[in-house]
């Protein structure tokens, strides 16, 4: 079974500074994808980024980007300039490649969680 | 486009009751998914279904959780007799099936259920 793990709760950063999110995985898989999620107060919980285990090239999306490192099984999140809107819940999801008959499945095994406040 | 609805937002219920939760995916969604974040732990798979059927329910606790999908639109989640150890936050997800994983599961706010 997969475990991921985010051994940050808490995290605060002041506004336009970097901040790095931690999560570490575990998997005997080799193709495999990563996520991280994002759920500001309230609100629903949207995508901010993924990472297709194949691929060396870490993703970017804007002031988002992520350093994977597949031999240590870690997978941050950096996020840069801080916003006051990047307040909220981040979780770090895996998912291990399944065909199915219906041809995707977000059967997603997720972490706690990092709780990040931006501060102005 | 509206986006995955969830309904109620928040539910307080007894010990004892029961409790059904509904989701509404984006249209044209053949997958929908519902996951259950219990306060200060992971957010876990409940079960999957493919239109109307349940592709996997590996994740469902016990027996006194049903979720149905009738027509393969929206979905409910009925919890009889609610326990105390099922408060949390359910949260339903809906994805496109274009045979390749570069769609998205698009999340909804989640119910919040209490048990008192």
């Amino acid at each position: 079974a997969q475990t991921v793990t985010q051994s940050q709760p808490e995290m605060s950063v002041q506004e336009a500074e970097t901040v790095t999110l931690s999560c570490t995985y575990d998997t005997s898989e080799n193709n495999y994808y990563l996520f991280w999620y994002k759920q500001p107060p309230s609100r629903q919980m949207i995508l901010v980024i993924r990472q297709e285990a194949y691929k060396q090239q870490n993703a970017t999306e804007n002031r988002f980007s992520v350093n994977f490192q597949k031999a240590a099984k870690s997978f941050s999140l950096k996020i840069s300039d801080s916003q006051l809107g990047d307040t909220a819940m981040y979780f770090c999801a895996f998912m291990k490649h399944v065909k199915t008959r219906g041809g995707s499945n977000y059967k997603l095994t997720f972490g706690k969680g990092t709780l990040l406040t931006v501060n102005p | 486009e509206a986006g995955v609805t969830q309904f109620p937002s928040h539910s307080v219920i007894e010990k004892g009751q029961t409790v059904t939760l509904r989701c509404d995916p984006i249209s044209g969604h053949d997958n929908l998914y519902w996951y259950r974040r219990v306060m200060g732990k992971e957010i876990k798979f409940l079960l999957h279904f493919v239109k109307e059927s349940k592709q996997d329910e590996s994740g469902m606790p016990n027996n006194r959780f049903l979720a149905e999908r009738t027509g393969g639109t929206y979905s409910t989640l009925k919890v009889q007799p609610a326990e105390l150890e099922d408060s949390g936050v359910y949260f339903c997800a809906s994805s496109q099936d274009l045979g390749q994983l570069n769609t998205e599961a698009f999340f909804g706010q989640g119910t919040r259920l209490t048990v008192v």
